[in-house]
Formats: C-alpha cells, sequence, structure tokens
C-alpha cells in the first residue's frame, strides 16, 4: 500500500515566523511531489509541485525533496494569519492519481 | 490560466433526483478526474479520464456515473444517492508527461443529499 505521512497538527506558528511542514512517502520510485493549500470549505490550491532533488523556492514558499530520504517538506518564511490552512502533500502514483497525506493544519497566530 | 470550472457551486437533491455536475477546463490537459472530499479528509479519488477514455474507476456505487464528452468536458451524473453520498465534489485536470504533471482543481460542488 502506497502511503503518504503527514502530522495532522495542528501546527501553531507565530505570526512572521517560518512554518515547517513535513511529509513522508513510502513509494520510493514516485517522481513528481505537490503541496496544496486548502481553506476550510475551499477546493486545494496547487502551491509549490517539485520533482528533483534539492530546494525550490516561490516567494515565501519554498519545496524541499529529499528522494534518499522519502522526505518532502514546505517552508513558508515570515507567516502571516492569511496561511492557516490545512496544507496537503501529494504524490503522484501510477495511472496518473495522487496519493494524499491526510493534511496539516496550519494555525498562524497574529 | 490555470482555470478548472465547475457548476454548479451548490446543489441540493432528493434521493430519487438525478442531476448532473459539469466541470470545463481549456489548458489542454489530458486527464480529468473527479474526487469525492468529506469533512477533515483529503480528496479521495473517483474516477480518472485519460485522453477521454475512463482510465480508473475506484470501486465507485453505479449510482454516480462519469461521462467524458470532449478534451475539455467531464460530467458526472448523479442517480438514487444517498445522504451519506454528500460531500465536497471536486473537478481535477492534468498534462500526462513526465515533469509536468500538476493537476489543479475547480471550485468543487458542494452537494446535499436529503
Amino acid at each position: 500500500q502506497k502511503e503518504v505521512e503527514q502530522n495532522s497538527g495542528p501546527l501553531s506558528v507565530p505570526e512572521g515566523a517560518i512554518a515547517s511542514l513535513n511529509c513522508t512517502y513510502s513509494d520510493r520510485v514516485s517522481q513528481s511531489f505537490f503541496w496544496y493549500r486548502q481553506y476550510s470549505g475551499k477546493s486545494p490550491e496547487l502551491i509549490m509541485s517539485i520533482y528533483s532533488n534539492g530546494d525550490k523556492e516561490d516567494g515565501r514558499f519554498t519545496a524541499q525533496l529529499n528522494k534518499a530520504s522519502q522526505y518532502v517538506s514546505l517552508l513558508i518564511r515570515d507567516s502571516q494569519p492569511s496561511d492557516s490552512a490545512t496544507y496537503l502533500c501529494a504524490v503522484r502514483g501510477s495511472n496518473y492519481q495522487l496519493i494524499w497525506g491526510a493534511g496539516t493544519k496550519l494555525i498562524i497566530k497574529p | 490560466d490555470t482555470e478548472v470550472t465547475q457548476t454548479p457551486k451548490h446543489l441540493v437533491m432528493g434521493m430519487t433526483n438525478k442531476k448532473s455536475l459539469k466541470c470545463e477546463q481549456h489548458m489542454g490537459h489530458r486527464a480529468m478526474y473527479w474526487y469525492k472530499q468529506k469533512a477533515k479528509k483529503p480528496p479521495e479519488l473517483m474516477f480518472v479520464y485519460s485522453y477521454e477514455k475512463l482510465s480508473i474507476n475506484e470501486s465507485v456505487p453505479s449510482r454516480f456515473s462519469p461521462e467524458c464528452p470532449n478534451s475539455s468536458l467531464l460530467n458526472l451524473h448523479l442517480h438514487a444517492l444517498q445522504p451519506e453520498d454528500s460531500a465536497l465534489y471536486l473537478c481535477a485536470s492534468s498534462q500526462i508527461r513526465a515533469g509536468d504533471t500538476e493537476a489543479f482543481f475547480g471550485q468543487g460542488t458542494r452537494l446535499t443529499v436529503v
């Protein structure tokens, strides 16, 4: 059974600090990794995609991938109250389907 | 443009009704998906279409019937649903090529079965 694991949280971070979200996956052959942000009652919004080892930065967001250790992380710098949401880690499996983590609820405290 | 459009946004239907959910994308994506999402859970895959052909049916009850009329449109026909089918129904699309498989979601249809 291919799995994606995330700490469900909630993760509470002060405004302006760095929020660090982590995800591990079981399928060693996985090649595509994604972070989605989902506000309550809304649909998932793609935040970052990463396909190769290392860091990928986009504004305040940095995705990190380590295939040897089978983990992917998302860093959010200068956290804002508007970043409060559930963050879903997803890994592309076979047949184009996404394998989802349970999501981490992030709370940014003003 | 990374837009996937779903209609309607909200739907209330009785257990004997027949209704359809619609999804449209103009990004040239060749894979389209239906997901069901319950509160505080991740999306649950229902169907995948690739090149307009059904490639995955995750053992979904026959009261849900998908249809892909062309590469831009995806429908989900609903009939004789149960109250436990109430959920957020999400459509998504993506490319089918290595290194470019980002999936984009529509805003969802909030379905309530009464």
